[in-house]
């Protein structure tokens, strides 16, 4: 069975830092590139960030750019999300999705960590 | 970036109603398009994806159409538990775009 947990969110002031982890399982994890997608509060799905199997290409949404950086372990079947500079605007639900075999389109999805940036 | 825009942005129906929603990218995307269904307080569930092919599970009320620009999802007896909201997704190359999302009811 495929499991994706996310860990890592919380409360941190504007202009801080957090690291976001999601730990996978019931796949071959580095067969598959994986996603951050987030939902801010009654708001829609917002794609962040994809890197590929490999863990060399990385894509992100030009409203984290620069301030966000993905990246994953294969050898801990790890994604990882360094959040920086964290503004108002990044306060979601932070989702790690898998990609699907076909595309870049996402099968599974772990329960979201919450991530609240505010003073 | 492309844009994904849908419409309507909610809809109300009866029980075994026929419901259409439509999603339209600013530029042509082939056929890598997505939807997905999220229930209140629940994760975001693939439906369809290349347009038009089901994922494996999904009833097979539920079905799609399109491509280039114009797509559709479609239910064909809306069914009490289908009260979600639904989002078409932009894949296959990045920056990757969601649409704004459709809130179905029952009336």
């Amino acid at each position: 069975e495929v499991q994706l947990v996310e860990s890592g969110g919380g409360l941190v002031q504007p202009g801080g830092s957090l690291r976001l982890s999601c730990a996978a399982s019931g796949f071959t994890f580095n067969n598959y590139a994986m996603s951050w997608v987030r939902q801010a509060p009654g708001k829609g799905l917002e794609w962040v960030s994809l890197i590929r199997f490999t863990g060399v290409d990385t894509y992100y949404a030009n409203s984290v750019k620069g301030r966000f950086t993905i990246s994953r372990d294969n050898s801990k079947d790890t994604l990882y999300l360094q959040m920086n500079s964290l503004r108002a605007e990044d306060t979601a639900v932070y989702y790690c999705a898998k990609t699907h075999t076909s595309d870049w389109l996402y099968d599974y999805w772990g329960q979201g960590t919450l991530v609240t940036v505010s003073s | 970036d492309i844009q994904m825009t849908q419409s309507p942005s909610s809809l109300s129906a009866s029980v075994g109603d026929r419901v259409t929603i439509t999603c339209r990218a600013s530029q042509g995307i082939n056929n890598y398009l997505a939807w997905y269904q999220q229930k209140p307080g629940n994760v975001p569930k693939l439906l369809i994806y290349a347009a038009s092919t089901l994922q494996s599970g999904v009833p097979s009320r539920f079905s799609g159409s399109g491509s280039g620009t114009d797509f559709t999802l479609t239910i064909s007896s809306l069914q009490p538990e289908d009260v979600a909201t639904y989002y078409c997704h932009k894949y296959h190359d990045a920056p990757q775009t969601f649409g704004q999302g459709t809130k179905v009811e029952i009336k």
